[in-house]
C-alpha cells in the first residue's frame, strides 16, 4: 500500500507527559499537511510543509506543539506537556504540487487521549 | 476567512431515499470544492471533487455541481443504501491562500436504515 500512513494509530498518555507523532507521505508529494478533528467537527488546519520548509501554522499551533520534516519525507508532531484539551484526532494528509496541488490524501490519523 | 457552512445532522433516510446534503461557502479566491466520507473507525476518504463553476463532481451514485452564482456544493444521491451510513464533510481549497489548505464544514452524519 503506498497510501499516507500514520503511527501510532492510537496513543493514550498522562497530563504533562510529550507525544510524538510520525506521517509519511505518498513518496513523490513534496507537500504535507496536518490537520486535527475534535470530536463532533469537522478537522481544522494545524501546519503545513512544502519539502523540508515549515511555510504556515495555524494559530491553533501553540508553543507547545512543534512539527518537522526533515529532509522533506516523513513528519513528526510533536506536544509537549500535554493537556486535556489536546485529546483529538491527528491527521496527515499530502499533495503534489502545481494544478494537482488541490487534492490531499489523508492517511488514517492519530488518535490522541489525554487522561 | 474563507468558511464551509453545511446543514446539520443527523440526517437518517430509509433505505433508497434521495439524500440531499446542504454545503455553502466563502472564499477570497476562487476555490476548488470537495466532499470526504468518513465511516466509522476509518479516515477521510475522498468522494469527489469540482474545479470551476458548473463543474459536476461524481462518484458511486453521489453528485454535486459547483454553483459558483450561488457559492453553493450540495452533495445528492438518488437511492442511499446502508452501505452510505458515514460522516460526510464539505471542504474547500483557496488557491488565494497559496498553501492549498483546507477548509472544512462541520460534518453531516448520515444514517441510513434497513
Amino acid at each position: 500500500d503506498t497510501g499516507v500512513s500514520q503511527d501510532p494509530r492510537h496513543k493514550i498518555t498522562k497530563r504533562g507527559q510529550n507525544v510524538t507523532f510520525r506521517c509519511d507521505p505518498i513518496s513523490e508529494h513534496n507537500r504535507l499537511y496536518w490537520y486535527r478533528q475534535t470530536l463532533g467537527q469537522g478537522p481544522e488546519f494545524l501546519t503545513y510543509f512544502q519539502n523540508e520548509a515549515q511555510l504556515e501554522k495555524s494559530r491553533l499551533l501553540s508553543d507547545r506543539f512543534s512539527a518537522e520534516r526533515p529532509k522533506g519525507s516523513f513528519s513528526t508532531l510533536e506536544i509537549q506537556r500535554t493537556e486535556q484539551g489536546d485529546s483529538a484526532m491527528y491527521l496527515c494528509a499530502s499533495s503534489l504540487t502545481g494544478l494537482a496541488a488541490n487534492e490531499q490524501f489523508f492517511g488514517p490519523g492519530t488518535r490522541l487521549t489525554v487522561l | 476567512g474563507d468558511s464551509v457552512t453545511q446543514m446539520e445532522g443527523p440526517v437518517t433516510l430509509s433505505e433508497e431515499a434521495f439524500l440531499t446534503i446542504n454545503c455553502t461557502y466563502t472564499a477570497t479566491g476562487y476555490p476548488s470544492l470537495f466532499w470526504y466520507v468518513q465511516y466509522p473507525g476509518e479516515g477521510l476518504q475522498l468522494l469527489l471533487k469540482a474545479t470551476k463553476a458548473d463543474d459536476k463532481g461524481s462518484n458511486k451514485g453521489f453528485e454535486a455541481t459547483y454553483r459558483k452564482e450561488t457559492t453553493s456544493f450540495h452533495l445528492e444521491k438518488g437511492s442511499v443504501q446502508v452501505s452510505d451510513s458515514a460522516v460526510y464533510f464539505c471542504a474547500l481549497s483557496d488557491p488565494a491562500s497559496g498553501t492549498y489548505k483546507y477548509i472544512f464544514g462541520t460534518g453531516t452524519r448520515l444514517k441510513v436504515l434497513a
